[in-house]
């Protein structure tokens, strides 16, 4: 069945170091694979996206690397910034029902 | 360009209450879905609609219907409100069936008390 799993739930980080969340899925036909930000009071938002035909992809800060024989995918944030403190999901798209399963979500919180 | 409107933003319902939430999208997609947010628990579909005069159940429908009024318009009905319904309910569309990036809206804070 459609099962995404996020892990670490929390993680705090000081300002300027990396932080990287890790989610692994279980159906190994997905190929499409979003992470999403949401703030505080506000609905979640696309931050980057990689689909199963590429192993990384970077957007300036914020990278995400995906591992099919291991079916897990990890978000990297680098040198991190107060304003990256938000909760993050992962999601897999699932081809039996074409639907998008989201993780629990990541309580990211940067220390200045 | 709006992107998706829910309405309204906060909701108080006594138990047994009846009540929709209205969603709209303006970016002519074809794929709507309702979400409900609880602590700890992700992101959880209710019901999605792959396309205009199409519904299907998500992962926790019972206690919900849903009707795609039209391309642009997806609402949700609770018909007998429970406690166990408080929550935060977000509608999201995407324009192929969850294989492009799916927008969301601002999100209902719903309390049944």
């Amino acid at each position: 069945g459609e099962n995404v799993e996020q892990h670490p739930s929390t993680l705090s980080v000081q300002e300027g170091d990396s932080a990287v969340i890790k989610c692994t899925y279980s159906d190994s036909a997905s190929n499409y694979f979003p992470w999403y930000k949401q703030e505080l009071g506000k609905g979640p938002q696309l931050i980057i996206d990689i689909r199963s035909n590429v192993g990384e992809k970077k957007d300036q800060r914020i990278a995400v690397t995906l591992n099919k024989t291991a079916k897990h995918f990890s978000l990297h944030i680098t040198e991190t910034q107060p304003e990256d403190s938000a909760v993050y999901f992962c999601a897999a798209l699932y081809y039996g029902n074409n639907r998008l399963a989201f993780g629990k979500g990541n309580q990211v919180v940067v220390i200045p | 360009n709006a992107g998706v409107t829910q309405t309204p933003k906060f909701q108080v319902l006594k138990t047994g209450q009846s009540m929709t939430l209205q969603c709209a999208q303006d970016m002519n997609h074809n794929s709507m879905y309702w979400y409900r947010q609880d602590p700890g628990m992700g992101l959880r579909l209710i019901y999605y609609s792959a396309s205009e005069g199409t519904t299907d159940k998500g992962e926790v429908p019972n206690g919900y219907n849903v009707s795609r009024l039209n391309k642009r318009e997806f609402s949700l009905r609770l018909e007998s409100a429970a406690p166990s319904q408080t929550s935060v309910y977000f509608c999201a569309s995407s324009g192929i069936q969850g294989n492009t990036e799916a927008f969301f809206g601002q999100g209902t804070r719903l309390t049944v008390v």
